[in-house]
């Protein structure tokens, strides 16, 4: 196990809804990053955090945020919630940001009806 | 846009089998990753590396740099290697995270 924690495990939301999902990093990692993974797909990045400021994004919307904490934690919050929202949602922490390790999160299933 | 390329896309093997996983790039990065994915979810980091080869138990990766080429190779497979195994790359700066290939979905039998 890498120990970073996800929470929840699974969820289910209705469409326009909010959701907040939650990472705890590896300790010592300052970096943090959001995949989502839709079923049968290879994880696409969203953001990455690194002390607390938002350090490079992907092509996702503004609608999906986020947020690092003083301790690393990370939340991904994602508004108005649509039908292809639904997939795995990973979190990954490391060292520092670039070409370093990645340790990975269970993820959360998030289904979005 | 760094494209990953990963093949076969499906392996099925019998026990004992050498496995050989392909994965190429089409841009300049600063480091790739081998990754192991379970039904589940989970994801494990296998290796990191920038250059040449590292090997771990019955698992070897190779990099060829000049030719954006990288394979992960499986010695004397057994069921339990049963799993999808995703090559991802680190782009050549910092701030943006991995770009992952569709992964290879393995399956050994006994």
């Amino acid at each position: 196990e890498t120990g970073v924690t996800q929470s929840p495990t699974h969820l289910i939301k209705t469409r326009g809804q909010q959701v907040t999902l939650r990472c705890s990093s590896q300790s010592g990692h300052n970096t943090v990053s959001w995949y989502q993974q839709a079923l049968g797909q290879g994880p696409q990045f969203i953001f990455q955090y690194y002390r607390e400021e938002e350090n490079g994004r992907g092509n996702f919307p503004p609608r999906f945020s986020g947020l690092q904490f003083p301790n690393y934690s990370s939340e991904l919050n994602v508004n108005a919630l649509e039908l292809d929202d639904s997939a795995l949602y990973l979190c990954a922490s490391s060292r520092l940001p670039g070409a370093y390790e990645q340790y990975f999160g269970p993820g959360t299933r998030l289904t979005v009806t | 846009k760094n494209e990953v390329e990963q093949s076969p896309q499906n392996l099925t093997a019998q026990e004992g089998e050498f496995i050989t996983i392909n994965c190429s790039y089409s841009v300049g990065i600063s480091a790739l990753h081998w990754l192991q994915q379970h039904p589940g979810g989970g994801i494990v980091s296998l290796f990191m590396l920038s250059s040449g080869k590292k090997k771990h138990g019955r698992l070897i990766a190779t990099i060829n740099i000049q030719e954006k080429h990288s394979s992960l190779h499986i010695t004397a497979s057994h069921p339990r290697d049963s799993a999808v195994y995703i090559c991802a790359v680190s782009p050549g700066g910092g701030a943006d995270g991995l770009t992952f290939g569709k992964g290879t979905h393995l399956i050994i039998q006994p």
